[in-house]
């Protein structure tokens, strides 16, 4: 079965300083990996996907994710955080079943930048 | 301006009664899914549908139903047999695509609360 493991339930770093956000994942196949970013109080927002084209996918407000196919990994990365970067972040795997697919989610890494 | 638009923001259930969410969108999606979200944990999904009049059970679907009578719309009943329906409500759509590489498109969510 398809799922991921999101390696850090929170991590908190300085403003101007790199931000990664670990994310193992488990498929019998070439999966679909999303990345999403959650504002308290607010729906989830995709920040870049990999569909087993280029395997470092550039996403918006500066991240971006390296597929890892021999680690299963698709850890994701921003060279500069902001204060506006603080929020929850989910990788999410696309599960594939006989005629339909679904997303499995992570549980969730919380992100606090300090000034 | 597309999106998803759930209503409403808040909503309070006294007990014995249901209570439906509304979810509706205008991005010409196939696809569309509920979500909840507990404190701390990732999203599970409760009921997904890829076509009108019709639906499939998620991981969760004990004590919700749901309804797709038109493409843009998806509304969730929360009934009385939820013994736990405190959360906050995700509603998404999608395209429908190959091995599930369409992302999701999300709500801003309701939360819903226990009077």
């Amino acid at each position: 079965a398809q799922s991921v493991t999101q390696l850090d339930s929170h991590v908190s770093v300085s403003e101007g300083t790199p931000v990664l956000l670990r994310c193992n994942y488990s498929s019998s196949y070439s999966p679909s990996l999303f990345w999403y970013v959650q504002h308290p109080n607010k729906g989830l927002q995709l920040l870049l996907k990999y569909t087993s084209a280029a395997t470092l996918v550039k996403g918006i407000n500066g991240f971006e994710a390296e597929f890892k196919k021999s680690e299963t990994s698709f850890h994701l990365t921003k060279p500069s955080a902001h204060m506006s970067d603080a929020a929850e972040y989910f990788c999410v795997v696309s599960v594939v079943s006989r005629s339909d697919y679904k997303l499995s989610f992570g549980a969730g890494t919380t992100v606090t930048v300090r000034a | 301006d597309g999106g998803i638009t759930q209503s409403p923001k808040y909503l309070f259930r006294k007990e014995g009664q249901n209570v439906t969410l509304s979810c509706e969108q205008n991005l010409n999606h196939d696809a569309m899914y509920w979500y909840r979200q507990d404190p701390g944990q990732g999203l599970r999904l409760i009921y997904y549908s890829q076509i009108v009049n019709d639906f499939q059970k998620g991981d969760i679907a004990e004590g919700y139903s749901v309804s797709r009578e038109k493409k843009e719309s998806f509304p969730l009943t929360v009934t009385s047999a939820q013994k736990n329906p405190t959360a906050f409500y995700l509603c998404a759509s999608s395209h429908l695509g190959a091995n599930g590489n369409q992302p999701q498109h999300f709500g801003d969510g309701t939360r819903l609360s226990i009077l």
